[in-house]
């Protein structure tokens, strides 16, 4: 199955700073959505995105649908400890119900 | 009111058995899906099911079969166990695909620990 190219592997960050996180594909999307997961637990859908150049936030989170529908951003404003975890990237094409994974950033926060 | 929840939480077994993982969800949605994650944290999709079609992810060896008694149920069962079968598996649920592409969705189960001895 196909896999997202998602970037960076991992961050280690001070709390307060802004985190970048991307993710590409070699095919166009029509969805992407933005996953956190802690330890333990299911991934949680963070942001959902429909249209190509899209820019969504949900609280500190930002999302933006590449305008190539082939890759998407996520930003994280003022971090802080509970940001801990990792997060994943998904789209979905319009012949499918599939979703593909991004490879995932882990996201260390240091107080 | 847990949204996708999934039986049991962890599940410890030796080689060779067969057991099932169950998943339910009351989201109204209709499709379904398995994920395997593996010790580096990819997901891989195993299965997506609806009341049309099964797709099966072809790397999946056939030891492993999901089935669906109803819409609201996914099952997961595996015959006889191997030791690289050790993995959490997450189950997932999302709106039809003929629904609005903006209620295109996927919600995931809280994931059970399948250890293999």
């Amino acid at each position: 199955g196909q896999q997202l190219n998602q970037s960076p592997q991992s961050m280690f960050i001070q709390e307060g700073e802004d985190v970048s996180m991307n993710c590409t594909s070699s095919s166009i999307f029509n969805t992407w959505l933005w996953y956190k997961q802690d330890p333990g637990e299911g991934p949680v859908l963070l942001i959902a995105l429909y249209k190509a150049g899209e820019l969504t936030s949900n609280g500190r989170l930002t999302a933006q649908f590449g305008i190539t529908r082939k890759d998407s951003f996520l930003n994280i404003s003022a971090s802080i400890p509970s940001d801990v975890g990792i997060y994943f990237c998904a789209g979905q094409s319009n012949t499918g119900n599939q979703f593909y994974f991004g490879t995932g950033t882990s996201l260390t926060v240091i107080p | 009111d847990t949204a996708v929840s999934q039986t049991p939480k962890y599940l410890v077994t030796q080689m060779g058995n067969d057991k099932s993982i169950k998943c339910e969800q009351n989201l109204g949605h209709d499709t379904m899906y398995w994920y395997k994650q593996d010790s580096k944290k990819f997901l891989k999709i195993m299965f997506s099911y609806n009341n049309k079609e099964l797709i099966i992810n072809e790397t999946v060896p056939n030891r492993f079969s999901p089935k669906s008694p109803d819409k609201a149920h996914l099952n997961l069962h595996i015959n006889s166990l191997e030791l690289g079968d050790s993995a959490v598996y997450f189950c997932a649920s999302s709106p039809n695909q003929d629904r609005p592409q903006n209620l295109n969705e996927q919600f995931f189960g809280p994931g059970t620990r399948l250890t293999v001895l």
